[in-house]
């Protein structure tokens, strides 16, 4: 079956830290990734997404990179913000699975000045 | 535009009241998604509808009852609730395009107390 699997939070890092949330992934065929976050008191918002191997999404400095050869979708910014602050959750949707959505765990990120 | 929209945002009910959540898109997508949020984890998966038919219903009980009377709308019925179905739900909709990997987008949610 399809699996995610997110590094475990929460994440503490100081204003203008570089950041990294590891993500990787058990699926057939080619599944779509995703980044979704979610911040207190909020819904998901679609952050950034890849569709194919090789393929980088990227938005509002956050970018991620498909690697099919590491089953790995990891999450890179240069440069918190206290306003990133939030939980973020890794996804992926597979084929003849009816967009069935795998989430990870999420990883909490604590941004302080 | 990307907006899904849920009403009410709160929603503090009795065990023995009816209650309904709202959803609504305006995207032209074909496939509405209830799921339910525990706190500090994912989201999981309720039901589906695809074309105004319901496709997954992933063994929900019978309290919690969708409807979706177009393609913009979808509604989850609820009655006789449990104090442990307090929650946050939300709902999402994708186009659906057949081969499964349409990207969902979220609405803000309706946070659920049942007392």
């Amino acid at each position: 079956g399809n699996s995610v699997t997110q590094m475990e939070g929460p994440v503490t890092l100081s204003e203008e830290a570089f950041l990294t949330i590891n993500c990787t992934y058990t699926a057939t065929g080619y599944p779509s990734l995703f980044w979704y976050v979610q911040y207190p008191g909020e819904g998901l918002q679609l952050l950034l997404k890849a569709t194919k191997a090789d393929d980088k999404g990227s938005n509002k400095g956050f970018e991620a990179t498909y690697r099919k050869e590491t089953t790995s979708f990891h999450l890179e910014k240069g440069s918190v913000q206290v306003s990133d602050s939030a939980v973020y959750f890794c996804a992926l949707v597979n084929t003849g699975t009816a967009s069935k959505l795998t989430f990870g765990t999420g990883t909490r990120l604590q941004v302080t000045l | 535009d990307t907006e899904v929209t849920q009403t009410p945002k709160h929603l503090v009910m009795g065990m023995t009241n009816k209650k309904s959540l709202k959803c609504e898109q305006h995207m032209g997508h074909r496939a509405m998604y209830w799921y339910k949020q525990k706190a500090k984890k994912p989201p999981e998966l309720m039901f589906v509808y695809s074309y105004e038919k319901l496709s997954i219903n992933e063994s929900v009980p019978s309290r919690f009852s969708p409807e979706c009377p177009n393609s913009s709308l979808l509604n989850l019925h609820l009655h006789a609730l449990q104090p442990e179905d307090s929650a946050l739900y939300l709902c999402a909709s994708s186009q659906d395009r057949g081969w499964g990997t349409d990207t969902q987008y979220f609405g803000p949610g309706t946070r659920l107390t049942v007392l």
